[in-house]
């Protein structure tokens, strides 16, 4: 079955960019969204269609693709960005949707 | 503005069937086009789409459940549910509803219920 593949964890300091990267076959041909997930918290959208941003959601969130590649950048990364994250797309005939095994991301 | 509340048992038996309910508040269900999904989370682990139903009432399904899984709608209460048949301790997870738009991905999420197989 299709797999979405991201780092374990990504490490940054305050104030710092952040880039989490989604690799799967398919990335070419479905769009993909990304979640932020605090513990105990519902994932919460934060990109769709690759890069589009939901209204609510701060600027400094951005995303990316390239390729079989998508990226999440953070840009001035705050303490209150740790979180894990889940990129999500479907399979290359759009039949299903897959999450990728997540991210959690350190503020150092 | 939409919201969503999962309900039903919190502790299944193994090989009985576990139910859900997603009940749709602050708008129709059958309005706009949308997708009903559901999404589980193990402890510690990452979220797992399980599947989803459309407006028009068309399914998709996680293939490695597929053979389990039922997801229905019931307009006349404004809920949606999940069925998932002969579960095992492994599927013991927190279990999420969630409203798609198509291209738009899952903006609206349930909290989310816990729901454990044990004996």
């Amino acid at each position: 079955s299709y797999e979405l593949t991201q780092p374990p964890s990504v490490s940054v300091s305050p104030g710092q960019t952040a880039r989490i990267t989604c690799s799967g076959d398919a990335l070419p041909k479905q769009y993909a969204y990304w979640y932020q997930q605090k513990p105990g918290q519902a994932p919460v959208l934060v990109i769709y269609k690759d890069s589009e941003r939901p209204s609510g959601i701060p600027e400094r969130f951005s995303g990316s693709s390239s390729g079989t590649t998508v990226t999440l950048t953070i840009s001035g990364v705050q303490a209150e960005d740790e979180a894990d994250y889940y990129c999500q797309s479907a399979d290359s005939s759009g039949t299903y949707e897959v999450f990728g095994g997540g991210t959690k991301l350190t503020v150092l | 503005q939409v919201q969503l509340q999962e309900s039903g048992p919190g502790l299944v038996k193994p090989s009985q069937t576990l139910s859900l309910t997603c009940t749709v508040s602050g708008g129709s269900i059958s309005s706009g086009s949308y997708y009903w999904s559901w999404i589980r989370q193990p402890a510690g682990k990452g979220l797992e789409w399980i599947g989803r139903i459309y407006t028009s009432g068309s399914t998709n399904y996680n293939p490695s459940l597929k053979s389990r899984v039922t997801i229905s709608v019931d307009t006349s209460k404004n809920q949606f549910s999940l069925k998932l048949s002969s579960v095992t301790a492994a599927d013991t997870a927190v279990y999420y509803c969630a409203r798609d738009k198509p291209y738009y991905g899952s903006g609206t999420w349930g909290q989310g219920t816990l729901v454990t197989v044990s004996s």
